[in-house]
Order: C-alpha cells, then structure tokens, then sequence
C-alpha cells in the first residue's frame, strides 16, 4: 500500500507569491490533516479536512487555507508569501473511523522556502 | 486547550544503552491518545508508540515502552538496547479520542546514538 505521497517535495517562492501544496493520502483514507514544522514554534496544526469539509483549523492566518476533493486528496494554498512561511510543511492521513481518533500516517514533507 | 513539554532538548548515549525521553502534558480531557513519533533525518514522521488513556497499562512494542502516570500527566518513552537508527528527533503528541484529527506536539528531543 502507498504511503502519504506529498508534491513537490521542494519548492523556492519569493515573498509576496502564492503557492500551492498537494496531498495525497493512504488509498481508504478520508481525514488528512496539515502541520507547518519550524525550528522556532515547532510543529503546528494548520487544519483537517474529513470528507471534504475542514472540521479543525489552527490558529493561522487567513493566507493559509486548504481544500479537500472527493478522492480525499488534499491541497494547501498559501497566499502572499512572507519570509516567515519558511517550513516544512507535513500532511498526514487517518484511517476511516469517522468519530474516533486513529493514528496519523505522515508523508516526507514538502519544505518551502521564501526568499 | 493542550499543551505538550518535553524538557530535553538533547539527549546522547552509547550503542545498546537504555534511554529514557521524558514528556508532561497538560489536558482537562479524559479521552485522549499519547503518541510518540520519530523524525530521522530523511524528515519522514513514523509512529514508534501509543497510548490511550483509558488503559492502565502501559504500551510496549519491542524494545520501545513508555511510562504513562496520568494522575501526574506524565509519558516518558523508554528505548532499550539502543541502536545507531534509533537517531532521530522524539516528538511527544496529544490527540483527543473524538472529533477531529489534530495532534499537539512538543517540542521534540533530539537523540543521538554514538557507536
């Protein structure tokens, strides 16, 4: 079975640009969730979607959102990149148990660099 | 809201020796999972062990066990006959049994196995 499959897995993007981030999750799963992981705050939650509707956000800002599709993959916009957007920036998906919390699958990350 | 602490940044110790990461947490919830995750450097998050909070006793998978006091919030994870793969970044998460999938982490621990 294949993993959590994040695209691409480097990217470089000058402040002000927008970026998109993709995720595709373990085939049957249907929650996927997103995390920015800094050295300075560490790993935060961004958001999680389940079925194509976001039930948890983080504390962002309104630059970072997200969607899901009917396959379950998922994508994250960040708009009007700032230095501080420097992460990398892990998805990760949960087997199908609708209500009750399972482990979390994490892809490879993808690491964004604003310059 | 959850708060996760691990008070060691670092940590060092000798092939096949027995290490000991230590976590504190923080929740007014009764139903949760502990995890423990591990982030080499190839960035990939792989689940090393859980927890759920019901069950008194404590989780083991091989040579990785934890400590779960959850009158004193406390989750250490033990990792015995340490090995030179067992290098890594040790994150501590906390997530609710029900609703949506979100993981508090902390800090992390960064473990080095010297041969």
């Amino acid at each position: 079975k294949a993993g959590v499959t994040q695209t691409p897995r480097y990217l470089i993007k000058t402040r002000g640009q927008q970026v998109t981030l993709s995720c595709s999750p373990i085939s049957g799963h249907r929650s996927v969730s997103w995390y920015q992981q800094t050295p300075g705050q560490g790993l935060q939650f961004l958001f999680e979607y389940f079925s194509e509707t976001q039930r948890n956000k983080g504390n962002f800002p309104g630059r970072f959102s997200g969607r899901q599709f009917s396959n379950s993959r998922s994508e994250m916009n960040v708009s009007t990149l700032e230095l501080g957007d420097s992460a990398l920036y892990l998805c990760a998906s949960s087997p199908p148990r609708e209500e009750f919390y399972t482990e979390a699958f994490f892809g490879q990350g993808t690491r964004l660099t604003v310059v | 809201a959850q708060t996760v602490t691990q008070s060691q940044p670092e940590m060092s110790v000798q092939e096949a020796e027995t290490v000991t990461l230590s976590c504190t947490y923080d929740t007014s919830e009764s139903n949760y999972y502990l995890f423990w995750y591990k982030q080499p450097p190839s960035r990939q998050m792989i689940l090393v062990i859980r927890q759920e909070a019901y069950k008194q006793q404590n989780a083991t998978e091989n040579r990785f066990s934890v400590n779960f006091q959850k009158a004193a919030k406390s989750f250490s994870l033990k990792i015995s006959d340490s090995q030179l793969g067992d290098t890594a970044m040790y994150f501590c998460a906390f997530g609710l049994i029900q609703g949506a999938q979100k993981l508090v982490f902390g800090q992390g621990t960064r473990l080095t196995i010297n041969p």
